[in-house]
């Protein structure tokens, strides 16, 4: 396991349609975040999990966001009725600890395009 | 709210040459975490330097180095000797010290120039 892996790269949709992207963190890894960055922006933070719970959510993540993690290792994120404003990039990262020393590893990002 | 501002969008350098970037920051907090992470095109985001904020002396990593003005809120990076694979957006982050959520800046597209 060389890093955050995440799947689609890329994921182009229609409006209204729904799609889910799924994130595999570094194995021993028990957080796992989840940001959006936009063109020109840096990313934003949406949410994060410590092994299964989930302990935060941003107001960035409407009702048609949806984020699991079941067992405590891959993590889904949801998007429900796709809109043309949800196309961004979705990064997954991943940390070992909380606090000071939790140095978040990122993914390579799903690309989401709504046409 | 905790905001990060970069208020240089792009950038450029000669290879062998000095760059810094600069980076502000508001927050009321004293426990938190400063960042740079690079972002190359088209690959993932990784992370240069740290600071955190209760030491006094500046983090260095090899050809970076940071200036961390507390007082003033500012927290800029040096890039020594540039080198094409340089060539990145950076990002200025910050981090509550009790939050695992990192706030990023907008970022600076760094060009080198051969």
């Amino acid at each position: 396991d060389t890093g955050v892996s995440q799947d689609p790269r890329h994921k182009i949709t229609k409006r209204g349609q729904n799609v889910t992207f799924r994130c595999d963190p570094i194995s021993e890894h028990n957080r796992l975040y989840w940001y959006r960055q936009t063109l020109g922006q840096g990313p934003e933070f949406l949410t994060y999990f410590q092994n299964e719970a989930q302990l935060e959510k941003s107001r960035l993540l409407s009702d048609r966001f949806s984020a699991e993690r079941p067992k405590g290792s891959f993590s889904t994120l949801e998007i429900q009725r796709t809109e043309q404003g949800d196309s961004a990039m979705y990064l997954c990262a991943s940390s070992f600890q909380a606090g000071s020393r939790g140095e978040q590893y990122f993914g390579p990002g799903t690309r989401l395009t709504v046409t | 709210a905790q905001t990060v501002t970069q208020s240089q969008p792009e950038m450029s350098v000669q290879e062998a040459e000095t760059v810094t970037l600069s980076c502000t920051y508001d927050t009321s907090e004293s426990d938190y975490y400063l960042f740079w992470y690079k972002q190359p095109p088209s690959r993932q985001m990784i992370l240069v330097i740290r600071q955190e904020a209760y030491k006094q002396q500046n983090a260095t990593e090899n050809r970076f180095s940071v200036n961390f003005q507390k007082a003033a809120k500012s927290f800029s990076l040096k890039i020594s000797d540039s080198q094409l694979g340089d060539a990145a957006m950076y990002f200025c982050a910050y981090r509550r010290g009790r939050d695992d959520k990192i706030i990023f800046g907008k970022g600076t597209r760094l060009h080198i120039l051969p």
